[in-house]
């Protein structure tokens, strides 16, 4: 939404650098995690996702890392582009199989 | 491609009116989600779905109700709008094994 970005942790990264965005979440019991990313006056896509019994998961430009140890998540992009500057949120799934719950949001920024 | 549609884009009630929002997918998924979206808050369930006619509080049901009497609808109801439900609403649709939810582009409400 237009105000999903006030009071947000906000990276910022110049273009065609690599982008990491973190997240800990906090059900050790979680099995299924998603990666999400909204633009300003959209609803959240769908960018990754990565089950419990994997530590890193690739897609096109990105990658996810899972450390269950320490209860962290991270989002890598790659050559991060314009495009790419968005809100992005991290969410768990734990016990009812189709609930999840997300994280606050980290805002990405891309400067040229 | 597959879609989640939303009534409105932005609303504007008075306090203590009846608001619905609507929303339809048209995937054939058996869950539905309401969220709301507030600055430095994410996304808080309100109420959700498994099934036609059944439903499940969220986090946050407070003040409001929902309706699924078919499969591709699902409606939230604010019996009586007040102004701290001023925010942005999001629909959401998984299949029934759970895993990726479809959002909707969300719905801008202000109750002045």
């Amino acid at each position: 939404g237009e105000n999903v970005g006030l009071h947000l942790p906000t990276l910022s990264v110049q273009e065609g650098d690599n982008s990491i965005i973190n997240c800990a979440y906090s059900n050790s019991a979680s099995d299924y995690f998603i990666w999400y990313k909204q633009e300003s006056g959209k609803g959240p896509q769908f960018i990754i996702d990565i089950r419990s019994n994997m530590d890193k998961r690739q897609g096109q430009r990105v990658t996810v890392l899972l450390n269950k140890t320490v209860k962290h998540l991270s989002l890598q992009i790659a050559a991060t582009q314009p495009g790419d500057s968005a809100v992005y949120f991290c969410a768990e799934r734990t016990g009812t199989a189709s609930k999840l719950t997300f994280g606050t949001g980290t805002r990405l920024q891309v400067t040229l | 491609d597959v879609k989640v549609t939303q009534s409105s884009r932005y609303l504007v009630k008075r306090t203590g009116e009846k608001v619905f929002l609507e929303c339809v997918q048209d995937m054939d998924h058996e869950n539905m989600f309401w969220y709301r979206q507030d600055p430095g808050l994410g996304l808080r369930l309100i109420y959700f779905s498994y099934d036609v006619k059944m439903k499940e509080k969220g986090d946050i049901p407070e003040g409001y109700s929902v309706s699924r009497e078919k499969k591709e609808r699902f409606s939230l109801i604010l019996e009586s709008a007040s102004t701290n439900q001023t925010s942005m609403y999001l629909c959401a649709s998984s299949p029934g094994q759970g895993g990726e939810q479809f959002f909707g582009p969300g719905t801008r409400l202000t109750v002045l």
